[in-house]
């Protein structure tokens, strides 16, 4: 079973700075099966991003998904007020086929 | 643009069953998505339970897959969700969802179910 380990627990920002949300596997992860989604408080998880870095319909463009080795970052360029949420990395593993998410980060205003 | 929702009993007893049923709406159960439940307990993650696809395979949870049954009806354009021997740490918020792409695209509103007597 993958595990996918999310850091930091809380970020603390104000509005217009930069996020970095940091998602490690604990083996190697395909891009195709990496995924982020954002949930606030009382609403259902949202899908930003897929495939590692594809922004998902309707998502703005300072959200950004990359990967560097088993290491998968999610970055705001410039927060918002409504970015303010959990935000929460998932792998789908083949053998045998099944969904597994990171523990979440809460981005939270500084 | 599909749409779920979520509905069910929201009290289970202890040892008994919790069924939910997710009603699909602005595009056919016979869409090429699986179909897929989530769940997340008060304060804490996200924990997928399993999916199923339109000719009813299925995929599970391998710690619930020995309670899980996740079925689909066609003719009524919903899928639904059957636990078994539930106990208080089964209470949670209980999602619908679609999987493509190895990600979960819609999500229904969600469903609270608490466990107890």
């Amino acid at each position: 079973e993958i595990l996918l380990t999310q850091s930091p627990g809380t970020l603390s920002l104000s509005p217009g700075e930069r996020a970095t949300l940091s998602c490690r596997a604990s083996q190697s992860v395909d891009s195709t099966y990496l995924a982020w989604y954002q949930q606030k408080a009382g609403q259902a998880p949202r899908l930003l991003i897929y495939g590692a870095s594809t922004r998902a319909t309707g998502i703005p463009d300072r959200f950004s998904g990359s990967r560097s080795g088993t290491d998968f970052t999610l970055t705001i360029s410039r927060l918002e007020p409504e970015d303010f949420a959990v935000y929460y990395c998932q792998q789908y593993g083949r053998s045998p086929p099944e969904f597994t998410f990171g523990g979440g980060t809460k981005v939270e205003i500084k | 643009q599909v749409q779920l929702q979520e509905s069910g009993p929201g009290l289970v007893k202890p040892s008994g069953t919790l069924s939910l049923t997710c009603a699909v709406s602005g595009d056919s159960i016979s869409t090429n998505y699986w179909w897929t439940w989530v769940r997340q307990p008060p304060g804490k993650g996200l924990q997928w339970i399993g999916e199923v696809y339109l000719d009813g395979s299925t995929n599970y949870n391998p710690s619930l897959k020995s309670r899980v049954t996740i079925s689909v009806d066609k003719s009524k354009n919903q899928f639904s969700l059957k636990l078994s021997s539930v106990t208080a740490a089964d209470t949670a918020v209980y999602y619908c969802a679609t999987s493509t792409y190895y990600s979960l695209h819609h999500w229904g509103q969600g469903t609270l179910v608490a466990v107890s007597s």
